[in-house]
């Protein structure tokens, strides 16, 4: 079945540098790329996807990159802020598998 | 908050006791999902729905039981509660084609 790796678990970075999430996964069928940002004690909330058909996309400081050969897609985010710190899940798939989440830290 | 809601939001529950974990929806989206999220393993897909009466088994199904009657109301059920069971319990739905999904502000299930 669909499996998804995601690194790393834990990142920490200053304020204004960028941050990266990479996602890795097994089934060439997936289609579909999507990124979720969870706050602390909150619901999950779609922050990005990203169709099989585009290699990239941005929205404001963050972006999402595929690489459907290598079958790893990526979340970046510039500028980072203190507000950016949460959880970050990737998922694939139409019924969505999820990462085990990254808990990226933004320090003042 | 985008037409989902979950109940209860807390519970406590003993060990053995049948537990009924509510999603509503206004949206009359067709697809609706459970999910589980505990620390280390991301959100866990346990069941999900298509429509009224159609449902099927996610990736940890194994002790829940979901109904789906009518197209707001998707309930999970844990028929006999264990201590593996304590996790937060999120409720999502999708629009077909937008592949999104919206979640519910989740139940915090604990079993002792």
């Amino acid at each position: 079945g669909e499996n998804v790796e995601q690194h790393p678990s834990t990142l920490s970075v200053q304020e204004g540098d960028s941050a990266v999430i990479k996602c890795t996964y097994s089934d060439s069928a997936s289609n579909y790329f999507p990124w979720y940002k969870q706050e602390l004690g909150k619901r999950p909330q779609l922050i990005i996807d990203i169709r099989s058909n585009v290699g990239e996309k941005k929205d404001q400081r963050i972006a999402v990159t595929l690489n459907k050969t290598a079958k790893h897609f990526s979340l970046h985010i510039t500028e980072t802020q203190p507000e950016d710190s949460a959880v970050y899940f990737c998922a694939l798939g139409g019924k969505l598998i999820f990462g085990q989440g990254t808990e990226l830290s933004v320090k003042p | 908050d985008a037409g989902i809601t979950q109940s209860p939001r807390h519970k406590v529950t003993e060990t053995g006791t049948p537990v009924t974990l509510r999603c509503h929806q206004t949206e009359n989206h067709r697809y609706m999902y459970w999910y589980r999220q505990d620390p280390g393993h991301g959100l866990r897909l346990i069941h999900y729905s298509y429509g009224v009466k159609d449902t099927d088994k996610g990736e940890v199904s194994d002790g829940y039981s979901v109904s789906r009657s009518k197209t707001e109301d998707f309930l999970l059920t844990l028929e006999s509660a264990t201590s593996s069971q304590t996790s937060v319990y999120f409720c999502a739905i999708s629009v077909p084609g937008s592949y999104g999904y919206t979640f519910g502000s989740g139940t915090r299930l604990t079993v002792v």
